[in-house]
């Protein structure tokens, strides 16, 4: 089963930020928070990632709750580029690197 | 370029012949990964590899082999495919260690088996 639960669609106008929400709440200490996102059936590409620390970069920023258990992905103005699924994942430090990606949220971005 | 190169990308075979997906990756990573996708289940992983000689078994590892003799290549191994394995299959690779690095993506092989 994965460990995290994301919607699985959600709407955004464009030109809006888009908020992705994840929950995450056995997440354990030595984790990171990941988001991917897929277009049609390319290979996933990277967003951003961090470990509690809300992070930024060119394409998104991720906001961690203090306690770790949830997460959210911001596309600050989105496009209809943006229209994609968007996979929020768990990452495991060590040995046991078995990485489970779940269902997505399928976001799409209204003209 | 840093790259994951998946190949085939395309591929359609019939049931019992034996099928090798290729993955090779140029960045020195020392995890790889095969994920299989398919409508409603999301990405699904089906092996993956910590480095050189060390593999293990993801969510779905029925049906299917890896090997890691090198650290560039992790290729993917149907022996005997069946068509419920019809899928599109993805490689990825990223750096390990204590600060894990990002996924990096292959393009993507999409299998038919009749």
């Amino acid at each position: 089963d994965a460990k995290t639960t994301q919607p699985t669609s959600m709407d955004c106008a464009e030109g809006r930020a888009a908020n992705l929400p994840c929950n995450h709440s056995t997440i354990s200490g030595n984790e990171y928070v990941y988001w991917y996102r897929q277009i049609h059936s390319q290979g996933p590409q990277y967003i951003i990632h961090g470990l509690k620390n809300n992070e930024t970069n060119e394409m998104a920023s991720l906001i961690i709750t203090e306690d770790r258990k949830s997460s959210t992905l911001i596309l600050p103005h989105a496009t209809l580029r943006d229209t994609a699924v968007y996979y929020c994942i768990v990452r495991v430090v060590g040995r046991d690197d078995k990485i489970i990606f779940g269902k997505g949220t399928r976001l799409h971005i209204l003209p | 370029e840093a790259q994951v190169t998946q190949n085939p990308r395309y591929l359609i075979t019939v049931t019992g012949k034996k099928l090798t997906v290729t993955c090779s990756q140029n960045m020195n990573h020392e995890y790889m990964s095969w994920y299989r996708q398919d409508p409603g289940l999301g990405l699904r992983q089906i092996y993956y590899s910590m480095n050189v000689e060390v593999t293990d078994k993801g969510d779905v590892p029925e049906g299917y082999k890896v090997s890691r003799k090198e650290k560039r290549n992790f290729p993917l191994i149907l022996e005997s495919p069946s068509p419920n394995q019809t899928s599109l299959y993805f490689c990825a690779s990223s750096s390990s260690g204590r600060k894990p690095g990002e996924l990096f993506f292959g393009e993507g092989s999409r299998l038919t088996v009749l």
